[in-house]
């Protein structure tokens, strides 16, 4: 079976633009989750989807980040208008509903904002 | 989630069992304790988990102290690829989904 998958692997924007990270969770996973990963915050939670549905976010995060399922079988996150402080490793994660915690990780978008 | 100690860094050599070791003094009894590991530039990959009796798996061994205060991750005959930060952490399956890590340990794997 296919893990998750993430695109772009690289991403370098300018200040001000839009950006769009997809995700493909692995099949038949119900729950999906985006996380930022930095060396000085660590892992943050921004969005976590169960069938679909939004669940929880990250509070901070809900401003200029935007996490969409648009089906059970793909994502995007959404940052407009990026900032440089926005320049970090963005995770995805899916789970099989009913144990959450064991989450499968995509291998991450490293997004540059100059 | 109640707070979880590791040590810093960890040296083995190849071939060599490791034992990975995790406070966790303040858990609850519903908190399960998970194992997490992370190499650079790859996301985070699960290990194993536990709640009261010791578990194994593919990858590797918990044991888990009869208190719950402590436990143990043993990785048996390391190779190179088992070089990574392992995190110890502690999940209520009631609670957030969210993983929190804290520093973990760093493992450094020698030939």
């Amino acid at each position: 079976d296919a893990g998750v998958t993430q695109t772009p692997r690289h991403e370098v924007a300018e200040k001000g633009q839009t950006i769009i990270l997809k995700c493909e969770p692995v099949s038949g996973h119900n729950d999906l989750f985006w996380y930022r990963q930095t060396k000085i915050q660590g892992l943050e939670l921004l969005s976590y989807f169960r069938s679909k549905s939004l669940m929880e976010d990250g509070g901070a995060f809900k401003d200029r980040f935007k996490a969409e399922m648009l089906n059970s079988s793909f994502s995007t996150l959404k940052i407009q208008p990026t900032e440089p402080k926005d320049s970090a490793v963005y995770l995805c994660a899916s789970s099989f509903g009913g144990n959450y915690a064991e989450q499968f990780f995509g291998p991450g978008t490293r997004l540059t904002v100059l | 989630d109640a707070k979880t100690t590791q040590p810093d860094s960890m040296e083995s050599t190849e071939g060599e069992t490791v034992h990975l070791p995790c406070s966790h003094a303040t858990i609850s009894g519903n908190e399960y304790i998970y194992w997490y590991r992370q190499v650079p530039l790859q996301g985070p990959e699960y290990v194993t988990h536990g709640l009261q009796q010791n578990t194994t798996n593919s990858m590797a061994f918990l044991a888990i102290a009869s208190d719950r205060k402590s436990s143990t991750l043993i990785l048996p005959h390391v190779s190179l690829r088992d070089a990574a930060v392992y995190h110890c952490i502690l999940m209520n399956q009631g609670g957030s989904a969210k993983l929190i890590f804290g520093e973990g340990t760093k493992l450094t794997v020698s030939s």
